[in-house]
């Protein structure tokens, strides 16, 4: 069965570019027509869709949030990576890393302070 | 794109049914067939529990069901059991090939 794991800093400055990837086992990033999402929760909060990537390497993002946000893929590593730049206090949540719709990684905590 | 609406908060008592309703527009739920739903419970990962409108994903029980009218799509949870105390989610594709979640919604078994 699949499994995805978050990486990445637990806390960047303001102004600063959130970078996280997410490691993918159990099955190839390159097989199948899934794509590869991101999506967060702030505490206490509702999920936000940030954007997805195919493993030919196109991308849809939110569009509230598209001018900051970059989804890339390594096929080579099995791996996706989400960079969010200019973060502020707004951006601090949960970040997951999904294979479509049924699996979820764990999640990964990111504080934006100073 | 304008998240979809959920009841904040919906109730029940074991053993009853309880509907969660998810309205959107014609440029997401009402378009298309790719509505989702999660359950998820307190400090875990949202799981997913309805895909497709109204598929189940192997291992969810059939107590879970969902449906779509136009623009609204539900989930219905029949024989309600303690465990089903959670935060739903829905979510949809949308005409921009975008996806988007509901607000969510806090079910209480009481």
């Amino acid at each position: 069965q699949v499994q995805l794991q978050e990486s990445g800093p637990g806390l960047v400055k303001p102004s600063q570019t959130l970078s996280l990837t997410c490691t993918v086992s159990g099955g190839s990033i390159s097989s199948g027509t899934y794509h590869w999402s991101w999506i967060r929760q702030p505490a206490g909060k509702g999920l936000e869709w940030i954007g997805r990537i195919y493993s030919s390497g196109s991308t849809n993002y939110n569009p509230s949030l598209k001018s900051r946000v970059t989804i890339s893929v390594d096929t080579s590593k099995n791996q996706f990576s989400l960079n969010l730049s200019s973060v502020t206090a707004a951006d601090t949540a949960v970040y997951y890393c999904a294979r479509g719709t049924a699996f979820w990684g764990q999640g990964t905590l990111v504080t934006v302070s100073s | 794109q304008s998240a979809l609406t959920q009841p904040a908060s919906v109730s029940g008592s074991p053993g009853q049914s309880i509907t969660i309703s998810c309205t959107g527009t014609s440029s997401d739920v009402g378009g298309y067939k790719y509505v989702s739903w999660y359950q998820q419970h307190p400090g875990r990962t949202p799981k997913l529990i309805i895909y497709e409108v109204s598929n189940r994903p192997s291992g969810v029980p059939d107590r879970f069901s969902g449906s779509k009218s136009g623009d609204t799509a539900s989930l219905t949870i029949s024989g309600l059991q303690a465990e089903d105390e959670a935060d739903y989610y829905c979510s949809s594709y949308t005409s921009i090939r975008t996806l988007v979640f509901g607000g969510g919604t806090k079910l209480t078994v009481l």
